[in-house]
């Protein structure tokens, strides 16, 4: 069965430092890779996606993911975090042969200290 | 504005009783989800409908029926069958449930059994 691993559930990072967030999937055919954010009190909002071509996917509001399909990853980066980035992200796949299912991984609480 | 609205934002149910959470989307998206999250765990897929009169099982379908009898609304009940109902729902859609089709999400609602 198709799975998604989020390594890290809790990250504390002060204001301006480096975020990387790891995500690895199981699944050997074509896939589509999401990273969602959900924002204290808010709905989850897509914040990047991959379908194909450059590995290197750029979403909104600074974030960055790679995709590198040797390692079945798709982590998630930002150069320098802010206080608004307080929140929780989940990094979910979809592939080609359930393509109505987003597997969805359990999700990492990311809080930034001022 | 074009969106996914769900409500109520907070239900509270006594044991044994049925609730219906409520979905509407005018994205005149063909397909429609729900999904349970539960803390540490992601998402999980309830049902899934391509369209309308038309709806599927996802992973978790125990203890919960849907019906669709429009496009812009897919409302999900949650019976007394449901044995651990407490939860927080989202519902989402896309244009259809093709591979490229990104999913969006509603602001969700959380119920609560007492």
């Amino acid at each position: 069965a198709q799975s998604v691993s989020q390594h890290n559930h809790h990250v504390i990072l002060s204001e301006a430092a480096s975020l990387e967030l790891g995500c690895n999937y199981s699944y050997g055919g074509t896939v589509n890779l999401f990273w969602y954010v959900q924002y204290p009190g808010q709905h989850l909002q897509l914040l990047l996606k991959y379908f194909s071509g450059d590995p290197l996917v750029k979403g909104i509001k600074g974030f960055e993911a790679e995709f590198i399909k040797s390692k079945f990853s798709f982590n998630l980066r930002k150069p320098s975090v802010q206080w608004s980035d307080t929140a929780e992200y989940f990094c979910a796949v979809n592939a080609i042969d359930s393509s109505y299912k987003l597997i969805f991984g359990s999700g990492t609480r990311l809080l930034v200290r001022p | 504005d074009g969106g996914i609205t769900q409500s109520p934002k907070y239900l509270f149910r006594k044991e044994g009783q049925n609730v219906t959470l409520s979905c509407e989307q005018n994205l005149n998206h063909d397909a429609m989800y729900w999904y349970r999250q539960d803390p540490g765990q992601g998402l999980r897929l309830i049902y899934y409908s391509q369209i309308v009169n038309d709806f599927q099982k996802g992973d978790i379908a125990e203890g919960y029926s849907v019906s669709r009898e429009k496009k812009e609304s897919f409302p999900l009940t949650v019976t007394s069958a449901q044995k651990n109902p407490t939860a927080f729902y989202l519902c989402a859609s896309s244009m259809s449930l093709a591979f490229q089709d990104t999913q969006y999400f509603g602001p969700g609602t959380r119920l609560t059994v007492l």
